[in-house]
C-alpha cells in the first residue's frame, strides 16, 4: 500500500520567515495530495491540495509543489504568523473513484512560530 | 458554514463493551469516511462509504467494526467489543464529490474514545 513520509517532525521559525514541509510518497498511482492543518483538540482542516496534473498551486501565503517523477510534494508558507502554529499533515490518495479514495497521511509536522 | 458534527465528544468505556460513534455529515455530501488518530500519531484511514455501501476499508477495519447510515442524515461507526488499543480520536469526514475527482474532504472535530 501507499506510504507517506513527512519531514521535519518539528519546525520552529521566526514570525515573518518562511516554512517548508516536505513529503514523499511511494505509490506512483497516487494522484491527489492535500495538506491539512490541525489545531489542538480539533479535526484536520484542508488548507490546500494539488492534483497530479499540475506542478504548483498557490493560495495567498500558502503554496504546494509536486514533483511526480521524484514522488515528493512540499508545503510552503510565507510571511508566517502566530496563528500558523499548528500540526500540519500531508496526505496522498490514488482515488479509484466511487469513494475508494482513502487518504494515507504523513506523521505530521508541528510548526511553531516564534514571536 | 456547514460542518460535520460528531457525538459524543468523549466516551469512556470498559474493554469488551460496544460503542457507537455518531456523525452528521454535511447535508449535500455523498461520500462518508471514518478515520482515527491514536494520541500523538498520524491520522489513519478506516473506511469509506458511498451509495449505501462500503467502498473501501483498511486493515484496521476488521470484523469488530461496522458502519451504517440508518437514515438520511446520520453516519455511525460501531465497535462491537472494544479493546484497549481502540483508544483513539475517531474522525468522521464527508465530501460532496469523490476526492479522486474534484471533491474536498471535510472533517468533524472528532470523538475521543477511551477504553479502560
Amino acid at each position: 500500500g501507499e506510504n507517506v513520509e513527512q519531514h521535519p517532525s518539528t519546525l520552529s521559525v521566526q514570525e515573518g520567515d518562511s516554512a517548508v514541509i516536505k513529503c514523499t510518497y511511494s505509490d506512483s498511482a497516487s494522484n491527489y495530495f492535500p495538506w491539512y492543518k490541525q489545531e489542538l483538540g480539533k479535526g484536520p482542516q484542508l488548507i490546500i491540495d494539488i492534483r497530479s496534473n499540475v506542478g504548483e498551486k498557490k493560495d495567498q501565503r500558502i503554496a504546494v509543489t509536486l514533483n511526480k517523477t521524484a514522488k515528493h510534494f512540499s508545503l510552503h508558507i510565507t510571511e508566517t504568523q502566530p496563528e500558523d502554529s499548528a500540526v500540519y499533515f500531508c496526505a496522498a490518495s490514488k482515488g479509484s473513484g466511487g469513494g475508494a479514495d482513502g487518504l494515507t497521511f504523513g506523521k505530521g509536522t508541528h510548526l511553531i512560530i516564534q514571536p | 458554514e456547514p460542518e460535520v458534527t460528531q457525538t459524543p465528544s468523549h466516551q469512556v468505556t470498559q474493554m469488551g463493551q460496544e460503542v457507537i460513534l455518531r456523525c452528521v455529515p454535511i447535508s449535500n455530501h455523498l461520500y462518508f469516511y471514518w478515520y482515527r488518530q491514536i494520541l500523538g500519531q498520524k491520522v489513519e484511514f478506516l473506511v469509506s462509504f458511498y451509495n449505501n455501501e462500503i467502498s473501501e476499508k483498511s486493515e484496521i477495519f476488521d470484523d469488530q467494526f461496522s458502519v451504517e447510515r440508518p437514515d438520511g442524515s446520520n453516519f455511525t461507526l460501531k465497535i462491537r467489543s472494544t479493546k484497549l488499543e481502540d483508544s483513539a480520536m475517531y474522525f468522521c469526514a464527508s465530501a460532496r464529490d469523490s476526492i479522486s475527482n474534484t471533491g474536498e474532504l471535510f472533517f468533524g472535530e472528532g470523538s475521543r474514545l477511551t477504553v479502560l
